[in-house]
């Protein structure tokens, strides 16, 4: 039978501009959480992180704010450029336990 | 420049053999990942280790899969006999899990059983 792959959402954005991805969690156990950007070919990268007692961190050119009443995640990549085109994944995990991956986001960068 | 470092890179054997995959964590870290990922499944935990002893090895097959750490230097991710359904690009990753910390992922195993 035909096999199907992960349909990973896609965001396409125009370099300069700003992006935002977004990821939603569902342990409300976790307490803390990282972004990681994955090249073709490589390993996951680690991006940034936040912890539980924060609502908002930012990083060069990137920005993650945690909204922890409705379990939501992003990453806002200021000025976007061609080398942030990859995948992006966050993951969660709560103290002592095991690092949690979603699904990933496609980020694409048009010129 | 520390990193965490996989070998090999790239394996192609045929179904029923034997397939050994190595991973030299970061010095000094004390916990490993063991990752699994597909087109199908994306990023699958198979197992982890906190100073060499296995914490969760829930994601793993049992009857083929068996993830070790004989030194602190070395985990090893071990398919016998491996199926075509485990191609796939293996991650080791390792941390320190002092109140939580990143885990540095290694380049990766791409296994294709054929």
């Amino acid at each position: 039978g035909e096999s199907v792959g992960l349909h990973l959402p896609t965001l396409s954005v125009q370099e300069g501009d700003n992006s935002i991805i977004n990821c939603a969690y569902s342990n409300s156990a976790s307490d803390y959480f990282i972004w990681y950007k994955q090249e073709s070919g490589k390993g996951p990268q680690f991006i940034i992180d936040i912890r539980s007692n924060m609502d908002k961190r930012q990083g060069q050119r990137v920005t993650v704010l945690l909204n922890k009443t409705v379990k939501h995640l992003s990453l806002q990549i200021a000025a976007t450029q061609p080398g942030d085109s990859a995948v992006y994944f966050c993951a969660e995990s709560s103290t002592a336990s095991k690092l949690t991956f979603g699904t990933g986001t496609r980020l694409q960068v048009t010129l | 420049d520390a990193r965490v470092t996989q070998t090999p890179r790239h394996k192609v054997t045929e179904m029923g053999q034997e397939v050994t995959m190595r991973c030299q964590p970061i010095l000094g870290h004390n916990t490993v990942f063991w990752y699994r990922q597909t087109m199908m499944q994306g990023l699958e935990l198979l197992a982890y280790f906190r100073n060499r002893a296995p914490l969760d090895d829930s994601g793993m097959p049992k009857d083929r899969f068996s993830a070790e750490m004989p030194d602190a230097t070395l985990a090893t991710l071990k398919i016998q006999p491996s199926e075509p359904r485990d191609s796939a690009v293996y991650f080791c990753a390792s941390g320190l899990v002092s109140g939580n910390t990143e885990a540095f992922f290694g380049q990766g195993t791409r296994l294709t059983v054929v």
